[in-house]
């Protein structure tokens, strides 16, 4: 199976909260991230968290980790159309800081 | 700040061709990344160069080749195109040893 696996899609009426998933294979991840990947454009990161914490916050956005399971999450508060793009979940190992990408989440926002 | 930049942002060859995308990394970061972006699927690591050498490599063939500047800049060569290389080619910088990378908006390359 993938390294890094996501649901394809997920929908949300603004104003909702979203959560997207991810699990992952390899325990000795380091680092976890989220990019997000707007049509036409690049990746922006938007947030990481090392593999010894079990929640970051920032703004709207909330990183859940779960090592045991091996199981990545990320809530957006307040979901606006403007955050309609494919979220990527990403894995780190050891000192190399090269994630490897899920095949992402299209999270589509709708009134 | 300037972040990650590359061009062109668009590029069609046929078959067979050669052709060398480039990339200037975010100011003051040293170390530059490749990846390649099919349709529908996340981002593969090429290669990763720091101080003009080659560090680390994906699983991608010799056609897949590389360079980087004394200014930290890069380009990634493909040889003998292949219909299978269209896809978005992304750019990601960061300082050594330092856990984030940031990307470029990416050349798409069409192959026919």
């Amino acid at each position: 199976g993938e390294d890094v696996e996501q649901s394809l899609f997920l929908s949300v009426r603004e104003g909702d909260s979203s959560v997207i998933n991810c699990t992952y294979t390899d325990s000795s991840s380091t680092y976890l991230y989220w990019y997000k990947q707007e049509p036409g454009a690049g990746l922006q990161l938007l947030t990481y968290i090392f593999s010894n914490m079990d929640m970051k916050q920032d703004q709207r956005l909330t990183v859940l980790l779960n090592k045991k399971d091996k199981h990545l999450s990320l809530r957006i508060a307040d979901t606006q159309t403007g955050d309609s793009a494919i979220y990527f979940c990403a894995e780190s190992r050891g000192g190399s800081y090269i994630p490897t990408f899920g095949r992402g989440t299209s999270l589509i926002v709708h009134p | 700040d300037a972040g990650v930049t590359q061009s062109p942002t668009h590029l069609i060859k046929t078959r067979g061709q050669q052709v060398t995308l480039r990339c200037s990394p975010k100011s003051g970061h040293d170390t530059v990344s490749w990846y390649q972006q099919a349709l529908g699927q996340g981002p593969q690591f090429i290669f990763q160069y720091y101080e003009e050498e080659e560090r680390q490599r994906g699983n991608f063939p010799d056609r897949f080749s590389g360079h980087q500047f004394p200014n930290y800049s890069s380009e990634l060569n493909v040889n003998a195109l292949l219909l299978g290389d269209s896809a978005l080619y992304l750019c990601a910088s960061n300082r050594q040893l330092q856990e984030t990378q940031y990307f470029g908006p990416g050349t798409r390359l069409l192959v026919l």
